[in-house]
């Protein structure tokens, strides 16, 4: 079974903390995806990465292929990145590339 | 282009209903995706579309649930015979089916079984 695990599963931040997020997968894959999603549903793409490491503004995500590792970083924390992050994987079924997602992290920086 | 959008956003009905969503995904995308978050968990993959063609369907999508993309536009998923276990967050996402992977996701239609 493709699994996509996520640690830690709640995290409480003070504002200006540097935070991280890990993702760890069972199989091997080309690509992972890191993904936000706000109260209310909406989930927007933060970053599809396949190796080394990717910035945009306060977040960083880095991906290590052979340990099947990836975290997501952000710097300078603000109340604004409150949100539950979530990772996946895309696994090829019959060619689908459908996406195996972790359970989420869900994060709250306090000001 | 104004990226996926999904309809409606919220549905509240009674158990045994029928119901209807849709998803209209970005212009020429030929990959649409439905996957269901149900609270408190990650998003699991219902279905995939390439084209009109559904191509693959998870064990979740039981024999009430039907979905479909004619003319390999927007989709519709149907449930039949709502149950409280329905209740979740319906996401529709659409790629190009490039290297890339990328998906674009939409809102999400949140459906209340009472």
């Amino acid at each position: 079974k493709n699994e996509v695990e996520q640690s830690p599963q709640n995290l409480t931040a003070q504002e200006g903390e540097f935070i991280t997020i890990n993702c760890s997968y069972s199989v091997g894959i080309s690509a992972l995806h890191w993904l936000q999603q706000h109260p209310g549903g909406g989930i927007v793409s933060l970053f599809m990465l396949s190796s080394g490491k990717k910035k945009h503004g306060r977040l960083i995500a880095t991906i290590n292929i052979q340990e099947k590792h990836s975290s997501l970083h952000i710097t300078a924390s603000h109340p604004r990145d409150s949100a539950v992050y979530i990772c996946a994987a895309p696994y090829s079924g019959a060619g689908s590339y459908q996406l195996t997602f972790g359970k989420g992290t869900k994060l709250s920086v306090i000001p | 282009d104004t990226g996926v959008s999904q309809d409606p956003r919220h549905k509240i009905t009674k158990r045994g209903q029928n119901v209807t969503f849709r998803c209209d995904p970005i212009s020429e995308h030929n990959r649409l995706y439905w996957y269901r978050q149900t609270l408190g968990q990650g998003p699991e993959f219902l279905t995939y579309f390439q084209n009109e063609a559904q191509l693959e369907k998870s064990r979740l999508l039981s024999d009430r649930f039907s979905a479909e993309r004619p003319k390999g536009s927007f989709s519709t998923l149907e449930i039949q015979r709502t149950e409280q276990g329905d209740s979740a967050m319906y996401l529709c996402a659409s790629s190009t089916g490039l290297a890339t992977y990328e998906q674009y996701f939409g809102p999400g239609t949140r459906l209340t079984v009472t």
